[in-house]
């Protein structure tokens, strides 16, 4: 079936450190995994995406990684700074029209 | 110059009722979709349309029942509510189907609550 996992549900992260979540899918049709960020009350917010031809994908403080392999991929967010603080969903695209997303994160940075 | 806007934002209603959400994005693209997030934060779709059509319909209740009177416009209506519909609902548009390659994007959501 097409299933997202993801860890850890909570995080809280002193300011400046890294913060990173992982998440896994079920089916390695796969081919496109994308992360959102969702503060609150607001809708989710694409930050980066990975598609399956690339194994890592940068945008500043914020880098995706991906091992098809082992069928998981992961937020890496440096330096973290107060307005990190958000809920962070992973996403799967199963070769289909819809994209199935995790659980959730709930990031807390600590000043 | 929002993107994705949907209205209400906010709606309380009884149940039994009968609503609609509606949903309009500026930004030129081919496919809209509607997906519920529910108290626990689970997102999940419900529906998607590409270009007025339905693709997704994802063993949503007959009660619920999108509307894309054009591209750029996909509305929800939603009858007879009951408690469990209380959840924000998004809508979302990407420039094509999914499996071209495309992003979809997020409006600010609707908060239903049913009382």
């Amino acid at each position: 079936g097409e299933n997202v996992e993801q860890h850890p549900s909570t995080l809280s992260v002193q300011e400046g450190d890294s913060a990173v979540i992982k998440c896994t899918y079920s089916d390695s049709a796969s081919n496109y995994f994308p992360w959102y960020k969702q503060e609150l009350g607001k809708g989710p917010q694409l930050i980066i995406d990975i598609r399956s031809n690339v194994g890592e994908k940068k945008d500043q403080r914020i880098a995706v990684t991906l091992n098809k392999t082992a069928k998981h991929f992961s937020l890496h967010i440096t330096e973290t700074q107060p307005e990190d603080s958000a809920v962070y969903f992973c996403a799967a695209n199963f070769g289909n029209e819809k994209l199935t997303f995790g659980t959730g994160t709930r990031l807390t940075i600590i000043p | 110059d929002t993107a994705v806007s949907q209205t209400p934002k906010y709606l309380v209603t009884q149940m039994g009722n009968d609503k609609s959400i509606k949903c309009e994005q500026n930004l030129g693209h081919d496919t809209m979709y509607w997906y519920k997030q529910d108290s626990k934060k689970f997102l999940k779709i419900m529906f998607s349309y590409n270009n007025k059509e339905l693709i997704i319909n994802e063993t949503v209740p007959n009660r619920f029942s999108p509307k894309s009177p054009d591209k750029a416009h996909l509305n929800l209506h939603i009858n007879s509510l009951e408690l469990g519909d209380s959840a924000v609902y998004f809508c979302a548009s990407s420039q094509d189907l999914l499996f071209s390659g495309n992003t979809i994007y997020f409006g600010e959501g609707s908060w239903l609550t049913v009382v």
